[in-house]
């Protein structure tokens, strides 16, 4: 079964840091992007930043640039989102979510983001 | 940007739903994507390459457009299809923003 498991979330004060983790199983880690995408409390869903395959393209959404860091593990098939400096306003629940797939010539294939994990909860509050 | 209308539709069962979404700059085909997200669950992939279903997906929900003007439509309403949908430019340049949810209520 493809499944997307992810943890690490919690409360944390403002200016704090939290590190999440995505353990991916029952495909080919290597082969895919992959994103973070959260959701703030009764609001639509936010685009927060997303890694290559190989890890040689990182993409993030303004709002979050330059105090979030993406990387991944394909050896340990894991994703892993750094925050730090974390405001009020990054309260959210944080997807991990599986993006194009990238075959052995390195060529992709725009399917959307089509495997999501249930989501870990991140609060900002004092 | 992407903006969806209706902000919500409400209809009965058994009737079609149609959500739009507009870009304000030319999207490829290729990298338009409708989402359906349940109150407490993910989203889940409905429509990838505007028209094309995902996996699983019944052959109710529709996508097509291009360029500016993509839709979703929806046949013969179910009970579990009540929902909000989400539509997203994803694959080609970044941000890959998601437009502002369509809810799709019982009249």
């Amino acid at each position: 079964e493809v499944q997307l498991v992810e943890s690490g979330g919690g409360l944390v004060k403002p200016g704090g840091s939290l590190r999440l983790s995505c353990a991916a199983s029952g495909f080919t880690f290597s082969s895919y992007s992959m994103n973070w995408v959260r959701q703030a409390p009764g609001k639509g869903l936010e685009w927060v930043s997303s890694i290559s395959s190989s890890s040689s393209y990182i993409y993030y959404a303004d709002s979050v640039k330059g105090r979030f860091t993406i990387s991944r593990d394909n050896a340990k098939n894991s994703l892993y989102l750094q925050m730090n400096s974390l405001r009020a306003e990054d309260t959210a629940v944080y997807y991990c979510v599986r993006g194009n797939y990238y075959d052995s010539s390195g060529y992709p294939y725009y399917y959307g983001m089509d495997v999501w994990g249930q989501g870990t909860t991140v609060t900002v509050s004092s | 940007v992407l903006t969806q209308s209706p902000g919500t539709l409400s209809l009965s069962p058994g009737e079609r739903a149609t959500l739009s979404c507009r870009a304000s700059q030319s999207v490829g085909s290729t990298y338009l994507v409708w989402y359906q997200q349940k109150p407490g669950q993910a989203p889940r992939l409905l429509i990838y390459g505007a028209s094309s279903r995902a996996t699983g997906i019944p052959d109710r929900f529709s996508g097509s457009g291009s360029g500016t003007d993509f839709t979703l439509t929806i046949n013969r309403l179910e009970p579990e299809d009540f929902a909000v949908y989400y539509c997203q430019q994803y694959g080609s340049s970044p941000p890959w923003t998601f437009g502002q949810g369509t809810k799709v209520e019982i009249k």
